[in-house]
């Protein structure tokens, strides 16, 4: 099975409006952590936001919120006020903490924004 | 601070011949990891070092190896390369601390063009 899903290969926002990423995930270990990462076409993973299994809130960072919904196994990522400099692929992942540093990847959306 | 580092940034080798890539870690980092991404996918983890060791392995065959030096920094050798072997290589560093989320920090990747 896979661990992360990823649904939407290609999504389009208009400049300044709020967009939703999808992913759900797949784990049995209770101790898990989720990230974030886009990648612009230069190819660089840049990490966007890290939400912890154990906390109890959604993560925040700017513009980036994450809306963690641990029963369903989502972890969607909300951009809000998209600017043109948000088209990239974006990337969830996740790391099992009992297993080890392995982080497993989805197989991205690519986002574009449109002026 | 730098970053982490990798090199080549491109690279374009023959069926059979064997390759080896360069990766610095972000300065404080002890651990290393690498992925191979394939055109249009997630990165999948290859293995992870940490103290000269190889920690963990993902599902790649023994043509893959690598190795990490007493400063850190890690090699990735491919082995009689296929024209699957095409991909950007990504290296990522972390620090291990053990109840901390370990981010892991990507460097710009190597681009392997096997024909």
């Amino acid at each position: 099975a896979q661990k992360i899903t990823q649904t939407q290969p290609g999504m389009f926002v208009q400049e300044k409006e709020a967009v939703t990423l999808d992913c759900t995930y797949d784990t049995s270990d209770p101790s898990y952590g989720l990230f974030w990462y886009k990648q612009p076409s230069s190819g660089e993973m840049i990490f966007l936001i890290y939400q912890g299994s154990y906390d109890q809130q959604n993560a925040t960072e700017g513009r980036y919120s994450l809306n963690f919904q641990k029963a369903r196994k989502s972890a969607n990522l909300v951009i809000s006020a998209s600017q043109l400099g948000d088209s990239a692929m974006y990337f969830c992942a996740m790391r099992e903490v009992n297993t080890g540093n392995q982080f497993y990847f989805g197989t991205g959306t690519s986002l574009t924004v449109i002026p | 601070d730098a970053g982490v580092t990798q090199s080549p940034t491109h690279l374009i080798k023959t069926r059979g011949q064997q390759v080896t890539l360069r990766c610095s870690p972000k300065s404080g980092h002890d651990t290393v990891s690498w992925y191979q991404q394939a055109l249009g996918q997630g990165p999948q983890f290859i293995f992870q070092y940490y103290e000269e060791e190889e920690r963990q392995r993902g599902n790649f065959p023994d043509r893959f190896s690598g190795h990490q030096f007493p400063n850190y920094s890690s090699e990735l050798n491919v082995n009689a390369l296929l024209l699957g072997d095409s991909a950007l290589y990504l290296c990522a560093s972390s620090r291990i601390d053990r109840g901390r989320y370990n981010e892991q920090f990507f460097g710009p990747g190597t681009r392997l063009t096997v024909l």
